[in-house]
């Protein structure tokens, strides 16, 4: 059960985009399209923000998009806007109801 | 509207015992697994636990198997954990969540329990 890899730290100025990377493992992420997102503002709970590898839970605004290929998946952000600014967690599923996370990358919208 | 409320948290000493609750409203309860993720300060999040909607399954992440328990009462809409033989490491933020397919969707604000 070890941590899905992502960058600590990613940046972009208002309406640029961004991508943010996970890398698991065949027993994981290239195992299972069980890949969700989720972002995390300081002291808030995190909200789900993609699911199911590139799906959207109803509210969330289709500058969010998800994708994968083989062991890693990507969450881009595109027309970046101040209020994205937030931590953002990879999970995806790993087989027999357990669940691995990435240790989260943090947005700076400049 | 989905309301999660988790309670029980606090401080407590390295070997001890904690029980934290969750309330649930606002969805039919007793028709969803459940699950724990924790996070411990400044870092990322873990996943904890898993329980079935009849509790016919449980599952426990290897860093918490045999000390922890999860169970949960469908006629009082509440998920529970028990938590022995606390470490220091078990310090963290406990949220309960829903989970929809194999996705956490509605998350708690958490309750936090510190070991010192």
């Amino acid at each position: 059960q070890s941590a899905l890899t992502q960058p600590r730290s990613v940046s972009g100025s208002p309406g640029q985009s961004v991508t943010i990377s996970c890398t698991g493992t065949s027993s994981d992420v290239g195992g299972y399209n069980y890949v969700s997102w989720y972002q995390q503002h300081p002291g808030k709970a995190p909200k789900l923000m993609i699911y199911d590898v590139s799906k959207w839970p109803s509210g969330v605004p289709d500058r969010f998009s998800g994708s994968k290929s083989g062991n890693t998946a990507s969450l881009t952000i595109s027309g970046l806007q101040a209020e994205d600014e937030a931590d953002y967690y990879c999970c995806s599923y790993a087989g027999s109801y357990t669940w691995v996370f990435g240790g989260g990358t943090k947005l700076t919208v400049l | 509207e989905v309301h999660l409320v988790e309670s029980g948290g606090g401080l407590v000493q390295p070997g001890g015992s904690l029980r934290l609750s969750c309330a649930a409203s606002g969805f039919t309860f007793s028709s969803y697994s459940m699950n724990w993720v924790r996070q411990a300060p400044g870092k990322g999040l873990e996943w904890v636990s898993y329980i079935s909607s009849s509790s016919s399954t449980i599952y426990y992440a290897d860093s918490v198997n045999g000390r922890f328990t999860i169970s949960r009462d469908n006629a009082k809409n509440s998920l529970y954990l028990q938590m022995n033989s606390l470490r220091a490491e078990d310090t963290a933020v406990y949220y309960c969540a829903t989970i929809s397919g194999l996705t956490f969707d509605y998350w708690g604000q958490g309750t936090l329990v510190t070991l010192s």
